[in-house]
């Protein structure tokens, strides 16, 4: 099973709303991804976290704060978004070592700003 | 910064004809990945290429690494309109990284 799931698909939230965005995987990876993408475009590196620990934040805005309960779990938490937020979020999820790592996707969060 | 350019940025073609996309970098990557992307949805892993000079063969798409692991190829035989969608190839630079450098996107459109 390659399958990451993330919901919820559709978010539509105003400029003071708090919403999470959720990630799931159950391939037993110990390293998962937020991206961001824009239409048409590659996606963008936000987080990763390896050994449910944050590896890596690419000078992210603090409006988005990433979470990893456990090791298949990965939310998003966004507050106070700006319209150009807008955006597909994606999750993938990889193994943690060996000589190179295969990332998997998920469908993606497509989110808009009001 | 590593770059990976891709070429052509779109395709328009009919269903039947063959075409090639290319990934290019003037930087060495250990392993090199293929996706494709449909629209509204996430990238999905077509093939991963790890050794210079390798082949990889998945039905009627042929992935090439080149020799010096600098760039990479993906050719499509008898494009179907399945075949739609973008193609992104993913170098990793440093060999059991998780952080991928991402090719610029080539915009495949196969029309009946």
């Amino acid at each position: 099973d390659t399958e990451v799931t993330q919901t919820p698909k559709h978010l539509v939230m105003g400029m003071t709303n708090k919403k999470s965005l959720k990630c799931e995987q159950h391939m037993g990876h110990r390293a998962m991804y937020w991206y961001k993408q824009k239409a048409k475009k590659p996606p963008e590196l936000m987080f990763v976290y390896s050994y449910e620990k944050l590896s890596i934040n690419e000078s992210v805005p603090s409006r988005f704060s990433p979470e990893c309960p456990n090791s298949s779990l990965l939310n998003l938490h966004l507050h106070a978004l700006q319209p150009e937020d807008s955006a597909l979020y994606l999750c993938a999820s990889s193994q943690a070592s060996g000589a190179f790592y295969e990332q998997y996707f998920g469908p993606g969060t497509r989110l808009t700003v009001t | 910064t590593q770059l990976l350019e891709q070429s052509p940025q779109f395709l328009s073609i009919q269903e039947g004809e063959n075409l090639t996309v290319y990934c290019n970098s003037s930087s060495v990557f250990s392993s090199l990945q293929w996706y494709r992307q449909e629209p509204g949805e996430g990238p999905v892993l077509l093939v991963t290429v790890v050794t210079g000079g390798e082949v990889k063969k998945l039905k009627r798409l042929t992935f090439q690494f080149g020799d010096a692991r600098k760039d990479s190829s993906l050719h499509i035989t008898a494009a179907q309109p399945g075949d739609t969608g973008l193609y992104l190839c993913a170098g990793d630079p440093t060999g059991g990284g998780n952080k991928l450098t991402f090719g610029t996107g080539t915009q495949l459109k196969v029309e009946l």
